[in-house]
Parts: C-alpha cells; sequence; structure tokens
C-alpha cells in the first residue's frame, strides 16, 4: 500500500532558527513530491515540487531534498518567522495521477 | 493566468439535501482532481477527470456522490442526500494534458461544506 507518513504532527520553534520537516513514503517508485502549506480554514498553497530525478529544490528560504532509496522527503525552513505558522503538507505522486497526502505537520513560530 | 477557482467556497445544506460544488481548472489545463479533507484528517483523493471521462474514481464513495466534467463548462462534484459525515473541505486541483503523472496539481481554496 503506498503511503505518506509526517513526523512530528506539530513542532513549535523559536522565531530565528532553522528547522526540518520529515516526510516518508512507502514506494521509491515515485514520480514527484510536493509539498504545501495550509493556512487555518484555507486552501493549500504550493511550495515546491520535486521530480523523481531531482535531488533537491529551493525557492528562497525554503529548500526541500527527496531520497527515494530511503523513502523520504525533507523539508528546510531557513531563519523562521511567525509568519511561517502553518500546517505544513507532502503529497506523492506514485504515478497513479493521484496524490497521496500526509496528515501534515503543524508549524508553530514563537516570536 | 487565473488559478483554480472553486465555488460556492462555503456551502451549508440540511441532512438529505444535494449539494453542488464547481470547480474551474487554470486554463489550458484539462485534467481535474477532486480531494476531500474531513475534519481533523488529511486530505484524501476522490476522483480525477479529464474532458468528459472519469478516469479514476477509487477514492468516491460508492453511493450518493458522483462527479463529471464536461466538455464545457466547470467540473461539478455532486453529493445527493447529504450526511452530517459529508460535511468537509473539499478541493479541486487542475493540472495540464499529458506528461504520463509528472504533472504539476494546481489546487483551488476549496468549498467547505457543512452539514446541519
Amino acid at each position: 500500500k503506498q503511503e505518506v507518513t509526517q513526523i512530528p504532527a506539530a513542532l513549535s520553534v523559536p522565531e530565528g532558527e532553522n528547522l526540518v520537516l520529515n516526510c516518508s513514503f512507502t514506494d521509491s517508485a515515485i514520480y514527484n513530491l510536493q509539498w504545501f502549506r495550509q493556512d487555518p480554514g484555507k486552501g493549500l498553497t504550493s511550495l515546491l515540487l520535486i521530480q523523481s530525478s531531482q535531488r533537491e529544490q529551493t525557492s528562497g528560504r525554503l529548500n526541500a531534498s527527496l531520497d527515494k532509496s530511503s523513502g523520504r522527503s525533507t523539508l528546510y525552513i531557513a531563519a523562521s518567522q511567525p509568519g511561517d505558522s502553518a500546517t505544513y503538507l507532502c503529497a506523492a505522486n506514485f504515478g497513479n495521477e493521484k496524490l497521496t497526502f500526509g496528515t501534515g505537520t503543524r508549524l508553530t513560530i514563537i516570536p | 493566468n487565473a488559478g483554480v477557482m472553486q465555488n460556492p467556497r462555503h456551502l451549508v445544506r440540511r441532512r438529505g439535501q444535494e449539494a453542488r460544488l464547481r470547480c474551474s481548472p487554470m486554463k489550458g489545463h484539462s485534467h481535474v482532481y477532486w480531494y476531500r479533507q474531513l475534519p481533523e484528517e488529511g486530505l484524501k483523493f476522490m476522483v480525477y477527470l479529464q474532458k468528459e471521462n472519469i478516469i479514476d474514481e477509487s477514492g468516491m464513495p460508492k453511493e450518493r456522490f458522483s462527479a463529471e466534467f464536461p466538455k464545457e463548462g466547470p467540473s461539478i462534484l455532486r453529493i445527493q442526500q447529504v450526511v452530517r459525515g459529508d460535511s468537509a473541505a473539499y478541493f479541486c486541483a487542475s493540472s495540464p494534458a499529458g506528461t504520463g503523472g509528472y504533472n504539476e496539481q494546481f489546487f483551488g481554496p476549496g468549498t467547505r461544506l457543512t452539514v446541519l
């Protein structure tokens, strides 16, 4: 069964710290993986997309990596800010045109 | 280029009524996906459609739920005889055609359905 897991479910860090969010998946035959941000009661904002042929993608203070052999992706956030507080979701595309989502990590940045 | 549009943004229905949720994909996108997010749960795939075709409906409940994506107009997710357990946020996503599963999906703002 193709599954995506995100641990921890919640994370609090002081403002200014760098942090890493984790995502694991059960099938190494992954086509791509997307990281999203979701604010309470809002929709999904796409942050980064990593294709299976790539090892990482960067956008501003965000860096996402993909390791198919170990079934892991990480989202690195540098110099965290209170505005980064949100739920972060990872979603894997296993080639069947549908995204399989993790349950998310709720991030709180403490001013 | 406008993003994925969904309406209504909020929908309230009483038990037994019908709910119709609409999704207009991004311009040039011909693939539409519907996902459901139950309270305190992750997003779950429901159905994948291309124009006039349902490609994968493996995540759709067997009864009361249907989806379409006509040649003209938005995609419609229809829920008949709603029950309280249907209360959720329903998200639509779209992607451009034909790169064999490598497409990025772009999400709409969602429709929040509340069943009284």
